[in-house]
């Protein structure tokens, strides 16, 4: 069956290191997405993607960067930690097609602790 | 940019019917979705609305109107398993296009016996 998967599922590191976030999918979905989800803000688009080679910044886009180099994979990279990076981290995909529902699938997330 | 409301926290008895509304504002609305989130878990989708109107699906139902920029989610025959986060969010052409969302800050649903 096709999924999404996220790895690590929970990570502690320090502030200032450098951290990246894996997601692939094996939906091949061209649009991918990362959030993060903390108390009182909801889910907030962090970056996303609508194919290979591209990339777009979202809502909370400071101190991360993404990379699209095939269709299954959107690693999220946190160049220096900072504390106020601690979250719980989704990624998600969907269809192209816009003249339909097509709902985003998420990943089961990363929690991230920076310490 | 866009605005989303819901309420913060319902509290439901099982067996019930409960009705979580959303309100949002956005120039170039392209549908409307809900999610549901169990605690420590990914959200799941539920329903999706871009014309007026109910859609129904089981226990639960979702209603959309466009003009009044206003939707609610409504759960029938309350089980202690809907007790979860409930996310409405938005698409809308004018924020980028293709499919991204954004999300309302979600209705915490208290299911109690």
């Amino acid at each position: 069956d096709a999924e999404i998967t996220q790895s690590p599922r929970h990570k502690i590191t320090e502030t200032g290191r450098q951290v990246t976030l894996a997601c692939h999918q094996t939906w091949n979905h061209n649009n991918m997405f990362w959030y993060r989800q903390d108390l009182g803000h909801g889910l907030r688009l962090i970056h996303y993607s609508y194919g290979v080679q591209d990339t777009n910044k979202g809502e909370v886009s400071d101190g991360y960067s993404v990379s699209r180099s095939n269709t299954e994979d959107l690693p999220l990279t946190l160049e220096s930690a900072a504390s106020s990076q601690t979250s719980v981290y989704f990624c998600a995909s969907s269809e192209s097609r816009e003249s339909s529902g097509n709902e985003q699938f998420f990943g089961p997330g990363t929690r991230l602790t920076v310490l | 940019g866009q605005n989303i409301d819901q309420p913060t926290e319902m509290t439901a008895t099982e067996g019930a019917i409960v009705q979580i509304n959303c309100t949002y504002q956005t120039s170039g609305f392209n549908g409307l979705f809900w999610y549901q989130q169990h605690a420590g878990e990914a959200p799941t989708f539920l329903s999706y609305n871009v014309l007026d109107g109910l859609e129904e699906k089981g226990r639960f139902s979702s209603f959309l109107s466009r003009s009044k920029g206003y939707s609610y989610l409504l759960l029938k025959e309350l089980q202690m398993k809907d007790s979860a986060s409930y996310l409405c969010a938005v698409r809308d052409w004018l924020t980028g296009g293709g499919n991204k969302l954004t999300f309302g800050t979600g209705t915490q649903l208290k299911v109690e016996l």
